[in-house]
């Protein structure tokens, strides 16, 4: 069964540098999606992309979270600077047509220190 | 902020025993959706219920849905070690918004 890859799979940064993380969705998935979950919590929604286009950034934080889908397919999430609150798991998930179930990836652990 | 919220937070079983979780929401829903996460990976969709439906099931598992008390429950049957993991439901509100998550429920099957 075709799976929603990310990478990477943990990684642990200095608070002030900048971090990036990659997501390719299942093959044809038009909708993307970046989660954030804290530990012990459920999955928020950072950000919705339908093909390369942005559908709804309203809980992204801005002044230091970006997110592209320049072409469409791939993905990327970066933190400029990463700030100790950061520390999560950063979830990827996509969807084909309709109102279909989400396909996640198995995330990056992220760690602030 | 989220839309969802599981019922209980945590519950620990005995392995063959039926567990019950049960979500409640706030607003009206296009669907509600349950899915599974063990440690330290992704989420697996397990069911999907439509807000016009009541009752759903899936081999082991069975969804209900009462959109007067906004409130669903996940039974899981005869429970397996291996079915220790969190349950979160997830609210589908229609349009273009992505899935609002619970904050789940953590489910322990003891051997």
């Amino acid at each position: 069964e075709a799976e929603v890859a990310q990478s990477p799979r943990y990684k642990i940064t200095e608070k002030s540098q900048a971090v990036a993380f990659w997501c390719d969705p299942i093959s044809g998935h038009a909708t993307l999606y970046w989660y954030r979950q804290i530990l012990g919590q459920g999955p928020e929604l950072l950000v919705q992309f339908q093909d390369e286009s942005v559908v709804d950034d309203s809980q992204l934080p801005k002044d230091r979270f970006s997110a592209e889908r320049l072409k469409g397919v791939d993905s990327t999430l970066k933190i400029q600077p990463a700030e100790l609150g950061d520390s999560a798991m950063y979830l990827c998930a996509s969807m084909g047509m309709g109102n279909s179930p989400l396909h996640f990836g198995n995330g990056t652990r992220l760690t602030v220190t | 902020s989220q839309q969802g919220e599981e019922d209980p937070q945590a519950l620990s079983i005995q392995e063959g025993e039926n567990a019950t979780m049960n979500c409640s929401y706030k607003t009206s829903i296009n669907n509600l959706q349950w899915y599974r996460q063990n440690s330290g990976r992704g989420l697996v969709h397990l069911i999907l219920i439509r807000s016009n439906e009541r009752e759903k099931h899936s081999g082991r598992l069975r969804v209900t849905l009462d959109t007067s008390k906004k409130s669903s429950s996940l039974l899981i049957t005869a429970s397996r070690a291996a079915d220790t993991a969190s349950y979160f439901c997830a609210t589908d509100l229609g349009g273009a918004d992505g899935l609002t998550f619970g904050k789940g429920t953590h489910l322990i099957i003891q051997p």
